[in-house]
C-alpha cells in the first residue's frame, strides 16, 4: 500500500508570495490533518479534513488554508507569507478517527525569504 | 482540555545502554489512544505504537518495549540495547475517541552515541 506522499518536497518562497502544498493520504483513509513543524514550536496542529469538511482547526491565522476533494486528496494553502511561516509542513492520513492511528508524509520543507 | 508532556527535551546515551522516554499525558475522557512516534533526521514521523486506554498491558516489540500506567497518566517507552539508528526525535502522542484532535508532546531528542 503506497504512503502518504506529499508535493513539493521543498519549495521557496519570497515573503508576500502564496503558496499551495499537496498531500495524497493512503488509499481508504478519509481523514487527513495539516501540522506545522519548527525548531521552536514543535509539531502545531493547523487543520483536519474529513469527507471533504474542515472538521478541526488549530490555532493559526487566516491566511492559512485548505481543503480537501472528493478522492481525500488536500491542499493547504499560504497567503501573504511571512518569514516565520518557514518550516516543514507534515501532512497525516487515518482512516476516520479517534482511535486509528496518524500516519504521515515525508513533509514539505518551505523556506521563506 | 487534552494535553501531553514530555519533561525531557533531549537525552544522550551511549549505544548499548538501556534509556526511558518518559510520557505524561491529561484527558477527561474515560475512552482515549495513546501513541509513540520516531523522527528520525530524515524527518518523516513514523508509527510505532498505539495503545488504547482499556488494555493497561505492557507490549514488547524487539528492543522496544512501553509500559501504560493509568493511575499515573503515563505511557513510557524504553529502548534497550539501544543502537545509533534510535537517533531521532521521539514524540508522544493522545487522541480522544469522542474528540477528533491529535494531540501531541513536545518531543524528545535521542542521541545514541558509538
Amino acid at each position: 500500500k503506497a504512503g502518504v506522499t506529499q508535493t513539493p518536497r521543498y519549495l521557496i518562497k519570497t515573503r508576500g508570495q502564496q503558496v499551495t502544498l499537496s498531500c495524497s493520504p493512503i488509499s481508504g483513509h478519509r481523514s487527513v490533518s495539516w501540522y506545522q513543524q519548527t525548531p521552536g514550536q514543535g509539531l502545531q496542529f493547523l487543520f483536519e479534513y474529513f469527507s471533504e469538511t474542515q472538521r478541526n482547526k488549530g490555532n493559526f491565522p487566516g491566511r492559512f488554508s485548505g481543503r480537501q476533494f472528493s478522492n481525500s486528496r488536500s491542499e493547504m494553502n499560504v497567503s501573504t507569507l511571512e518569514l516565520g511561516d518557514s518550516a516543514l509542513y507534515l501532512c497525516a492520513s487515518r482512516r476516520s478517527g479517534g482511535s486509528d492511528e496518524q500516519y504521515f508524509g515525508p513533509g514539505t520543507r518551505l523556506t521563506v525569504t | 482540555a487534552q494535553k501531553v508532556t514530555q519533561a525531557q527535551t533531549e537525552i544522550s546515551v551511549v549505544e548499548k545502554e538501556d534509556v526511558t522516554l518518559d510520557c505524561v499525558y491529561e484527558t477527561r475522557d474515560t475512552t482515549y489512544y495513546l501513541f509513540w512516534y520516531k523522527q528520525p533526521p530524515s524527518g518523516e514521523l513514523v508509527f510505532l505504537i498505539r495503545r488504547n486506554s482499556f488494555d493497561e498491558q505492557n507490549e514488547i516489540s524487539g528492543r522496544y518495549s512501553w509500559n501504560f500506567q493509568k493511575s499515573t497518566s503515563s505511557f513510557n517507552f524504553t529502548i534497550t540495547a539501544s543502537q545509533v539508528v534510535d537517533s531521532a526525535v521521539y514524540f508522544c502522542a493522545l487522541s480522544e475517541e469522542r474528540g477528533q484532535n491529535f494531540v501531541f508532546g513536545p518531543g524528545t531528542r535521542l542521541s545514541v552515541l558509538p
